[in-house]
């Protein structure tokens, strides 16, 4: 099972809106709604902060959204906050009863 | 509250096999899957495979299939993940983690790093 394809690194601005993408096949991203996607900070657990495409933990701020279309899965952080900057990384449930997670998009606010 | 709590370092040589374990606490095991995830230094999360306790029913990534068991004592509300044949790539910290359903990792332990170095 090869990894979901996210970008390497995106960046923005405080108080800007940023979007990363998790690509992956029919036979994950695109045929389940079983997309989440996690936070980590350096040296930290990783957290859940959406799951089955758009839906938010209690918790987790409404800044945070996701959405999906085809095979494209996406997480969208609006109103950029110094605190949001970790790196992300989507998963999915396969068509082989598995997990597949993304190669992980570093996240800077400049 | 749900915490799960993981066994401590290991160091290990090439071809030996480590055995991680996962104590859980403030929920029922066998009520959720359990999964354990690693992470190489710097690397993406790889999952490894997942057990139900309640069955034993377990599901390996092919990327470890020959290499991995997953078990569970449900008495002792522990997990465990056993890797064989280690090697210089399977250097990485590994996690367990609790599927609240439809395949979302609420809890995680807290990681265990697996060093493999002659």
């Amino acid at each position: 099972q090869s990894a979901l394809t996210q970008p390497a690194s995106v960046s923005g601005s405080p108080g800007q809106s940023i979007t990363i993408s998790c690509t992956g096949t029919s036979s994950d991203v695109g045929g389940y709604n079983h997309v989440s996607w996690y936070q980590q900070h350096p040296g930290k657990v990783p957290k859940v902060m959406i799951y089955d495409v758009s839906n938010r933990p209690s918790g987790v701020s409404t800044r945070f959204s996701g959405s999906k279309s085809g095979n494209t899965a996406s997480l969208t952080i609006s109103g950029l906050q110094a605190e949001d900057e970790a790196d992300y990384s989507c998963s999915s449930y396969t068509s082989s009863s598995t997990l597949v997670f993304g190669g992980g998009t570093k996240l800077t606010v400049l | 509250q749900v915490q799960l709590v993981q066994s401590g370092a290991e160091v290990k040589k090439p071809g030996a096999s480590v055995k991680v374990s996962c104590k859980t606490s403030g929920y029922t095991l066998s009520a959720y899957a359990l999964h354990w995830v690693r992470q190489a230094p710097g690397q993406r999360l790889e999952w490894m495979g997942w057990i139900n306790a309640g069955n034993g029913n377990t599901k390996y990534s092919q990327n470890f299939q020959d290499r991995v068991t997953i078990t569970s004592d449900t008495s002792a509300s522990t997990a465990y993940m056993d890797l064989s044949s280690l090697r210089s790539e399977d250097t990485a910290v590994y996690y367990c983690a609790r599927d609240v359903g439809q395949w979302v990792l609420d809890y995680w332990g807290q990681g265990t790093l697996v060093t493999v170095s002659s």
